[in-house]
């Protein structure tokens, strides 16, 4: 079992839909980010926070919008996203940016 | 730019085999080097880690890998694969460099199918 609990495991939404994606972690790590990932390709970076604050944006469009509440969460917010937005997100946090990055299980999204 | 790259995209081998998966990066300088490994539907795991001391380091589940600074490899082996080692396997660099945004590079992943 991974130490970093992603909620909802799965998402189905429509175009127009608003929805967030939730991550948890009380490991005491000060770095998290959000990943997506294709079948059998290698995670994709998004954002990246450190000590909260948003440290790395990967020129992701702004349909994706990162919230990190405090130092155990971090959220995606999702607006009006396009069927190749479809893909497995993931969370991952790290006591630092330098340090091993421990992954959650992931949601797998649906755009219809 | 600074990027990884794994020799084999997929590699079918038969348990008992000894496995060896292919790392290179393009980095002159410091890195941090890592392994995780992705089973069928699972999330990612952390294999092993190198960043500094003896290049030869030992992880989870037999695997060990090998750190040759000068040829800017870190290639994985275990001795006797599993039928359980079927996975995806990744390569990741963290470039340590003033001016580097500590942002690991992932390789595109090996794909190890191991028949019973």
């Amino acid at each position: 079992d991974t130490e970093v609990t992603q909620t909802p495991k799965h998402l189905v939404m429509g175009m127009t839909n608003k929805k967030s994606l939730k991550c948890e972690q009380h490991m005491g790590h000060r770095a998290m980010y959000w990943y997506k990932q294709k079948a059998k390709k290698p995670p994709e970076l998004m954002f990246v926070y450190s000590y909260e604050k948003l440290s790395i944006n990967e020129s992701v469009p702004s349909r994706f919008s990162p919230e990190c509440p405090n130092s155990s969460l971090l959220n995606l917010h999702l607006h009006a996203l396009q069927p190749e937005d479809s893909a497995l997100y993931l969370c991952a946090s790290s006591q630092t940016v330098n340090q091993p990055q421990h992954f959650g299980d992931g949601t797998r999204l649906s755009i219809l | 730019a600074q990027s990884v790259s794994q020799h084999n995209h997929h590699v079918i081998l038969s348990e008992a085999a000894s496995l060896e998966l292919g790392c290179n990066y393009s980095y002159g300088g410091t890195v941090n080097l890592f392994w995780y490994v992705q089973y069928p539907g699972q999330h990612l795991q952390l294999l092993l880690k190198y960043f500094s001391g003896d290049p030869l380091v030992k992880g989870i589940k037999g695997f060990e890998a090998e750190f040759i600074k000068s040829k800017f490899s870190f290639n994985l082996r275990k001795p006797s694969v599993q039928w359980s080692d079927t996975a995806e396997y990744f390569c990741a660099v963290l470039p340590l460099g003033a001016g580097n945004n500590r942002k690991l590079i992932w390789g595109l992943g090996t794909s190890l199918a191991v028949n019973p």
